[in-house]
């Protein structure tokens, strides 16, 4: 089966501006997630979906990023406008269900340098 | 709430060496636990986990991890190491009742041949 896909892969942009990251899920995975990877650091969740509801987003800040996802599939991910610390690889995943005893498979995520 | 703790960020081992990655949590409700890689440019895949039940998990690429409650302990190793070991690994940690997980900063592995 395809796995997670995501695009861009790279992203250079100036503090300030705006960027918007997509996800691709695994087809007929309900749960899908965001998570901000630090360098030297682990990921960290954004924000998780459950069909097109949000289950949680209390680690998003919400007052520069937003995410959707539209018709419950694929899922964008946008920061308005970005700072220095936003520099970080985001890494999309899905699940069957959202529960443990589905693995949550990775996509290879979008590296974003905020110069 | 959970946490992670990874000791040591990079471990360097000699080919065909033991593997030992070691793994703390904190969790106020009973875990589950899990180990992921991640090579270069790419996702994390599982490597394996513990829900319920035994607790010497086995894995993909010949891992295994064992949970010690007592210890509050997930190691993971792998008594052979291969060239192709050379990666990040990533302990992590949920709530049974909550699939939400909290990753540790993570561990590289060097491989010298």
């Amino acid at each position: 089966e395809a796995g997670v896909a995501q695009s861009p892969r790279y992203k250079i942009i100036e503090k300030r501006q705006s960027v918007a990251f997509w996800c691709n899920p695994i087809s007929g995975h309900a749960t899908l997630y965001w998570y901000q990877q630090i360098l030297g650091q682990g990921p960290k969740l954004l924000i998780q979906f459950q069909n097109n509801g949000v289950v949680d987003d209390s680690q998003l800040p919400k007052d520069r990023f937003s995410a959707e996802r539209l018709k419950g599939v694929d899922s964008t991910l946008k920061i308005q406008p970005a700072k220095l610390e936003d520099s970080a690889v985001y890494l999309c995943a899905s699940s069957l269900d959202g529960t443990a005893y589905n693995e949550q498979f990775f996509g290879p995520g979008t590296r974003l340098t905020v110069l | 709430a959970q946490s992670v703790t990874q000791l040591g960020s990079h471990v360097s081992v000699s080919e065909g060496a033991l593997v030992l990655l070691r793994c703390n949590y904190s969790s106020s409700v009973p875990p589950y636990l899990f180990w992921y890689v991640q090579y270069p440019n790419q996702g994390l895949q599982l490597l394996l986990k513990y829900t319920t039940g035994a607790t010497l998990v086995k894995g993909i690429n010949g891992f295994e991890a064992e949970f010690k409650k007592s210890e509050t302990s997930f190691h993971l190793t792998k008594p052979s190491a291969h060239m192709s070991d050379a990666a990040e690994y990533f302990c992590a940690v949920s709530p049974y009742n909550d699939y939400k997980l909290s990753f540790g900063a993570g561990t590289t592995v060097t491989v010298r041949a």
